[in-house]
């Protein structure tokens, strides 16, 4: 089964810094979800990637997914409170409509 | 206009009870989920279901009686609360396929006592 695998598992940062998510694959992803969830609220959808190599950006956030498609990285630009929550990255399992998620990143940007 | 939209926000009950939590959709998906997410956060797909129809089962006890009278809803009855079904249930949808993105609900946190 494909197992997803996010680093940091929390992390604290001072607000107007950058940081860097990553998210690793025990298999080739066919696609590879970010996600948002703060506390007691659903889950965002921030962006999605499919093919190798490729990367997208939303306003300070960006997400890319390495040539081999095994592993993606967030990055945050000049953080702000706003960016606090956890960050959840997720794949369809090849052929199988589900998402599998890895465990999440909470992220807490400090004043 | 809520996309996905669960009810109830909150669950308190206790030991025993049956419970049911609903989930709506109004984006026209043919697909729902519900997904599980445990005190440490790790969200798990339960069950998934396209036009009605079950197509996922995540070997979930079957004291979970997911059930869909229409595509656009899918509610999750459970029988004989356990203390460890204490989590947040997310309910989501998406289109058809894999490759579509899924929307989810605000969830549901259910506590047993």
């Amino acid at each position: 089964s494909q197992e997803l695998e996010q680093s940091p598992q929390s992390l604290i940062v001072q607000e107007g810094k950058n940081l860097t998510i990553n998210c690793t694959s025990s298999k080739t992803l066919y696609g590879l979800y970010w996600y948002k969830q703060k506390y007691g609220e659903g889950l965002i959808f921030l962006m999605m990637l499919q093919k190798g190599g490729e990367e997208k950006s939303h306003e300070k956030i960006t997400a890319k997914l390495d040539e081999k498609k095994q592993q993606s990285s967030l990055h945050i630009t000049a953080s702000q409170p706003s960016h606090a929550g956890i960050y959840l990255c997720g794949a369809h399992p090849s052929g199988a409509q589900k998402l599998v998620f890895g465990q999440g990143t909470r992220l807490t940007i400090n004043p | 206009d809520t996309a996905v939209s669960q009810t109830p926000k909150y669950l308190v009950t206790q030991m025993g009870n049956d419970k049911s939590i609903k989930c709506e959709q109004n984006l026209g998906h043919d697909t729902m989920y519900w997904y599980k997410q445990d005190s440490k956060k790790f969200l798990k797909i339960m069950f998934s279901y396209n036009n009605k129809e079950l197509i996922i089962n995540e070997t979930v006890p079957n004291r979970f009686s997911p059930k869909s009278p229409d595509k656009a809803h899918l509610n999750l009855h459970i029988n004989s609360l356990e203390l460890g079904d204490s989590a947040v249930y997310f309910c989501a949808s998406s289109q058809a396929g894999p490759g579509a993105e899924a929307f989810f609900g605000q969830g549901t946190r259910l506590t047993v006592v």
